[in-house]
């Protein structure tokens, strides 16, 4: 059974810091990962995928990354800002396209502080 | 674009009442999912429709939750009896093949309270 973790829980930075976000997974066998922001009372927005032939994918000051083989992604967030502060998911998609699904981790609830 | 609508925002409830969700997905998404996030954790796939049919519904506590997507578009999930661990938040998503077919879309969700 597929089982994902994110660490730390919480995590709270000054403004400007470059930060990781960690994320591990149980299975190997994951078809690609998916990382999420989620504001307060708000739905989840798509940040980065990767599928799982690719070992990292870049947007703006967003860099994650995979190792598929050690069950481990990190998100690293450059220079850090306040509207960063949001909870960040992780999820895996097991299975094929449309026949998959997503197994997300419990996520991280970022806070950076001006 | 047009995102993902859902409704209501907001719901309260006695336990034992009955509720229901209602979903439209973004124009042409042939796949719409239903996720259930409890407070402080990640949300769990409750079921999955591929136009107007079943593909994953193995999570869907099926005593008392039911959902069904009519003409492939719409969609709605209603619980009956509502009990007190049913307090969530309630996702819905929509993808389709050429945004990288994996890539979804939230709505804002629907915050169930059950008293």
């Amino acid at each position: 059974k597929q089982e994902v973790t994110q660490i730390p829980a919480a995590l709270s930075v000054p403004e400007g810091e470059n930060l990781v976000l960690n994320c591990s997974f149980t299975d190997s066998a994951i078809y690609n990962l998916q990382w999420f922001r989620q504001d307060p009372g708000k739905g989840l927005t798509s940040l980065l995928l990767i599928q799982s032939s690719q070992r990292e994918q870049t947007s703006g000051r967003l860099n994650a990354s995979l190792d598929k083989s050690s069950g481990r992604s990190t998100l690293y967030i450059a220079a850090s800002q306040p509207g960063d502060s949001a909870t960040y998911l992780c999820a895996v998609r097991v299975g094929y396209n449309q026949g998959g699904k997503l197994i997300f981790g419990q996520g991280t609830e970022l806070s950076v502080k001006p | 674009e047009a995102g993902v609508a859902q409704s209501p925002r907001y719901k309260i409830i006695e336990k034992r009442q009955s509720v229901a969700f209602w979903c439209n997905p973004i124009s042409g998404h042939a796949t719409l999912y239903w996720y259930q996030q409890i407070l402080g954790q990640g949300p769990k796939l409750l079921i999955q429709f591929q136009n107007n049919g079943v593909v994953d519904d193995s999570q869907l506590p099926k005593d008392r939750f039911s959902a069904e997507r009519l003409k492939g578009v719409d969609s709605t999930l209603k619980i009956q009896p509502a009990k007190l661990e049913d307090s969530a938040v309630y996702l819905c998503a929509s993808s389709a093949p050429g945004t990288g077919g994996e890539k979804l879309f939230f709505g804002s969700g629907t915050q169930l309270s059950v008293l």
